[in-house]
């Protein structure tokens, strides 16, 4: 089945840094969603975007849709130790046929 | 409060048994579906359910079966068939199976089998 490419694969940062990740694709998208897992736990949906162009934040997390809907970036700012985790990206394309992207594992050194 | 409950947390099976894993919603969606989850790859969908008494084939549905018989639950049966079964199994469901509206996922039952 299809996947959406994701990057970085994996980030390792100081806690405060920003952090910034994206999922492109070569389809077009008409949802984009963003989810964390912790280990062990299902992911937990962050952000959904529903329009290309959109911006989108939850507290210190935004996210856009991209223009030509084939893309989304997630930023994260002022990272803290709690942000540790996985982020995948997910495009939905009609009638609930959701595709994820790999995954970016991030750690934090305190 | 609200939410998908997956049990058991952790299973153990000897290869050759069929082994069910339970997925139960009270939010009233009207979607549910069953996904996996292999190391250091994304959500594979297995199969999807927009509405009772019915389902789709997902992406990976060979070994596996499932049942709707009721709108709050959506168990899916590893079959002996299955050739990897070992992974980590997640439940979602949404509110409608049209339009927009997001994943909303349960805590996942990891599955060893031996």
């Amino acid at each position: 089945g299809q996947q959406l490419n994701q990057s970085p694969q994996s980030m390792f940062i100081q806690e405060g840094e920003d952090v910034s990740m994206n999922c492109t694709s070569s389809s077009i998208f008409n949802t984009w969603l963003w989810y964390k897992q912790d280990p062990g736990e299902g992911p937990v949906l962050l952000i959904a975007l529903y329009k290309a162009g959109e911006l989108t934040s939850n507290g210190r997390l935004t996210a856009q849709f991209g223009i030509t809907r084939k893309d989304s970036f997630l930023n994260i700012s002022a990272s803290i130790p709690s942000d540790v985790g996985i982020y995948f990206c997910a495009g939905l394309q009609g009638a609930q046929k959701l595709v994820f992207g790999q995954g970016t594992r991030l750690t934090i050194n305190p | 409060d609200g939410g998908i409950t997956q049990s058991p947390k952790y299973l153990f099976r000897k290869e050759g048994q069929n082994v069910t894993l339970s997925c139960e919603q009270n939010l009233n969606h009207d979607a549910m579906y069953w996904y996996r989850q292999d190391p250091g790859q994304g959500l594979r969908l297995i199969y999807y359910s927009q509405i009772v008494n019915d389902f789709q084939k997902g992406d990976i549905a060979e070994g596996y079966s499932v049942s709707r018989e009721k709108k709050e639950s959506f168990p899916l049966t590893v079959t002996s068939a299955q050739k990897n079964p070992t992974a980590f199994y997640l439940c979602a469901s949404s509110r409608s199976a049209q339009g927009q509206s997001p994943l909303h996922f349960g805590n996942g039952t990891r599955l060893t089998v031996t």
